[in-house]
């Protein structure tokens, strides 16, 4: 089993939907969470990070963490064409960190 | 600045061949990492590096070696080149804690797409 397990899509939305992307994790020792988005053809970019549980918003993107569930979500609100991306979750389990843990990342398209 | 830089972009070999791919970054970063990418495996670590003159393996080091022998470059070489390293290769750098800044965020290259034929 591997340590953190995202859904790999594709996920398909109309322009304005609400898009919920989650991943799931197996060890509980990890405390800090981030977000990356890749474009295609283009290396990944931090997109969001958060600290053990709870929630943090910037601008349309609401990043969210279950310790209890070892479950962490990206919500995008009034979603956009140009928001259609890889989304990959990654973990450590410390800030100072000398690696982390990638999901296999969620493709999402927003059309028009 | 250049921020994280990939030499080269595209790449064809022959099975057997070997080559070296090259990442420099501009941002003084300590530690710096390789990986691969495939269909449905996401991001995986092949080695990586928390200062000048130091190696560590990751995931998956098997069929590659690395070198750093300055800060600012990172080397990954594969002597002799199999159909399964087929893959586009990133490389990443991010601070150290000791730096004061936060290591997780880490900077990305613009990959290299290696095809082993």
């Amino acid at each position: 089993q591997k340590e953190v397990e995202q859904d790999p899509g594709p996920l398909s939305v109309p322009e304005g939907a609400i898009v919920s992307l989650n991943c799931t994790y197996s060890n509980s020792a990890f405390q800090y969470f981030m977000w990356y988005r890749q474009y295609s053809r283009k290396g990944p970019e931090l997109l969001m990070y958060t600290y053990s549980s709870g929630n943090k918003e910037d601008g349309r993107f609401t990043a969210q963490v279950d310790k209890s569930s070892k479950y962490i979500s990206l919500f995008i609100r009034d979603s956009q064409p140009s928001d259609s991306a890889t989304y990959l979750c990654a973990m450590s389990y410390n800030y100072n960190t000398d690696k982390l843990i990638f999901g296999t990342g969620t493709r999402l398209q927003v059309f028009p | 600045n250049a921020g994280v830089t990939q030499t080269p972009k595209f790449r064809v070999l022959k099975t057997g061949q070997s080559m070296t791919l090259l990442c420099a970054q501009d941002m003084n970063h300590e530690y710096m990492y390789w990986y691969r990418q495939d269909p449905g495996m996401g991001l995986r670590l092949i080695h990586y590096s928390v200062g000048e003159g130091t190696t560590a393996k990751g995931e998956v080091p098997d069929g590659y070696n690395v070198s750093r022998l300055k800060k600012q470059n990172f080397l990954l070489g594969l002597e002799s080149a199999a159909p399964s390293q087929t893959s586009v290769y990133f490389c990443a750098s991010s601070y150290s804690a000791s730096s004061g800044r936060w290591s997780y965020e880490q900077y990305f290259g613009p990959g290299t797409r290696l095809t082993v034929t």
